[in-house]
Formats: structure tokens, sequence, C-alpha cells
């Protein structure tokens, strides 16, 4: 099985920087997804990772150790419109790929 | 251009009484998900189709079922929904061999049951 661990809520200011980490422990390790979530909504996918390392992508990016279980999402420039909750989730190794979700970060941007 | 596609949006139904709700994908991707959702929660993990082979998770309740008819359309049933099934139900799909497998979610259907 997969646990997922990440912080309930932060709180960052508009043009800042914010760093969401998310430690995990898995039986088995094909990926690392970040999705975001407004709320009542769907969540979109932001990044994913299988290897270690950092993968940019605009204003977002986000790293991954799998030696050490942990990823980070980086966002930058902060928007008003990121407020939103931050969701990691770990993909099994095997089968039908099946996600496991962590419970999500809640990201408040203030002015 | 809407690509996974649930309707309704919204679902009210009554204690015990049947519901369906439906998805449908323009994606043709091989694998469909249901997840459901409780406030402030993780999204969970019902069930996943990959092409027609159903897999249901271990701890997924019987009052739920799955239908796929074809490669498009995917139904959620809830037989005998009770108040702690109220959620945010995702529908989502992915497919094998893409970059990252991502999952492409619906809109999602939040279900009220009185």
């Amino acid at each position: 099985g997969q646990n997922i661990d990440q912080p309930t809520e932060m709180t960052a200011t508009e043009g800042a920087i914010v760093q969401i980490n998310c430690t995990y422990q898995t039986s088995g390790f094909n990926g690392l997804f970040w999705y975001q979530q407004h709320a009542g909504e769907a969540p979109t996918f932001l990044s994913y990772n299988v290897l270690d390392g950092l993968e940019e992508k605009g204003r977002f990016s986000s790293f991954l150790s799998r030696s050490k279980g942990y990823s980070y999402l980086l966002l930058k420039e902060l928007q008003m419109k990121d407020s939103a909750s931050y969701l990691c989730a770990v993909r099994d190794q095997g089968g039908y790929q099946k996600v496991t979700f962590g419970i999500g970060t809640k990201l408040q941007v203030i002015p | 251009d809407a690509m996974v596609i649930q309707n309704p949006r919204y679902q009210v139904t009554q204690f015990g009484k049947p519901v369906t709700l439906s998805c449908s994908q323009t994606l043709n991707h091989n694998v469909m998900y249901w997840y459901q959702q409780k406030s402030s929660q993780a999204p969970k993990l019902l069930f996943h189709y990959y092409d027609k082979d159903f897999n249901n998770e271990a701890d997924t309740p019987d009052n739920f079922q799955s239908r796929r008819p074809n490669t498009s359309f995917c139904f959620l049933d809830i037989r005998s929904p009770g108040l702690g099934d109220a959620a945010m139900y995702l529908c989502a799909t992915s497919s094998l061999g893409g970059w990252g497998e991502t999952q492409y979610f619906g809109p999602g259907t939040r279900l009220l049951v009185l």
C-alpha cells in the first residue's frame, strides 16, 4: 500500500515563492504526480516525476528523491488564482496504474 | 473541448433510492476510474476498468457498482445510497503507454442524499 503525507494548510503572499512538501512510504513506486484542485472542481494535472531531480514547467517545478521518498512542488511568482489544494499522488509499480492520492495541501495566497 | 464529461454535475437523491452517475470520454483512453471524494479528503479510488476488465478496490462497499458498455462510457450505480455516500464523485481516464500516463479528470458529480 501507499502512505502519503503532506501539510494540510499553507499560506503565502502574492508574488512570493512557496514549496509544498510530500513524503511517501510505498510498497512499490512508479511515478509521482502533483495535481491542483480548486474548491468544488476536479483535480487538474500539474506535473509528473518518475526519475530523481527537478522538472520545471513555467512557474511550477516539481522535485523527486526516490531514495528519500520525498517530493516537493515549488510555485513561483504566486498569484491569487493559485489559491487551491495541491494533491500529491503516487502510482504503484505493477498492475493497472493504481494511483493513491494524498489528502492535499490547501494553499491560501494573500495580497 | 470537453474530454471527460460527467452528468449531471449535481445530483440529489433520497436515502435508499438508487442513483446512476455517468461519465463519457472523447480521449479513447483504455482506463477509466471512479473516485469518491469527501470534503477535505483525498480522492478515494472505488474501482477502475482497463478496457472491459473490471477492478474493484477491496474496501469499496457492495452498494457501489459500475458498468462500462463501451470505451467511451462508464457508469457508477449506487444501489441504496446512505447519508454517508454524499460526496463528489470523480471520473478519470488514462491511456497506457502515454507520457506520464496522466489521469484526466471530469468535472465531477456532487451527490446529495436526503
